[in-house]
């Protein structure tokens, strides 16, 4: 199995629908991350969560709503988007607790590109 | 405020072609430059960390090195599988994640 696995790999998406995106790591890492990607843009960080703890929230806009229900799994429950949503969303994790000097050597998903229609 | 600049943001080399890739970064207090290599329709892969100037690290035709304003990726004799996007990014003191650049677009010429 792949380390990180993010699934569905594509998505496409009214404004009006509720659709989530998964991830799965199996690595045994204690730290999880949401990344953005947009064209021409740094990786743009969403949210963190060690131990299942968030503990950053970059100021994202209330349609975005992540879910950690323990250390191998992390959720991005999306509604109400906008097409400036679209972009590729990355899922990666980190051995150790966030902040701490494993944090900048990330393992990354395959990402979910989405279109918001 | 933590920055980071990559240049240049796109580079087209002949296959042996030598060349450089620029990381020039801003950052209270540093506590690790990361590299990243990242293909076309895929998440982002780990290279290397520096943790302080003067600092090397090699990976078979890559070499990064650092100062205290930049950090370099060198390619030596590059092939077409070198070929990606390479990201750089900056962990600062007292920091939880990361700061990336836009990265450098490489292409490799056979």
């Amino acid at each position: 199995e792949t380390g990180v696995t993010q699934t569905p790999r594509h998505l496409v998406m009214g404004m009006t629908n509720k659709k989530s995106l998964k991830c799965e790591q199996h690595l045994g890492h204690n730290a999880m991350y949401w990344y953005k990607q947009s064209a021409k843009k740094p990786l743009e960080l969403m949210f963190v969560y060690s131990l299942e703890e968030r503990v950053e929230n970059n100021s994202v806009p209330s349609r975005f709503s992540p879910e950690c229900p323990n250390s191998s799994h992390l959720f991005l429950h999306l509604h109400t988007l906008q097409p400036e949503d679209s972009a590729l969303y990355l899922c990666a994790s980190s051995r150790g607790l966030a902040g701490d000097r494993y944090t900048g050597e990330l393992f990354f998903g395959e990402g979910s590109r989405l279109t918001v229609l | 405020e933590d920055q980071v600049t990559q240049s240049p943001e796109a580079l087209r080399l002949q296959e042996g072609e030598s060349s450089s890739l620029n990381c020039s970064y801003t950052v209270s207090g540093l506590r690790g430059l990361f590299w990243y290599r990242q293909d076309p329709g895929k998440g982002p892969e780990f290279l290397f960390t520096l943790y302080s100037a003067g600092e090397e690290k090699e990976k078979e035709r890559l070499k990064a090195t650092l100062t205290k304003k930049e950090s370099f990726l060198h390619i030596t004799a590059p092939k077409p599988e070198d070929s990606a996007t390479y990201l750089c990014a900056v962990l600062g003191t007292g920091a939880n994640n990361l700061f990336f650049g836009t990265g450098t677009r490489l292409t490799v010429i056979p």
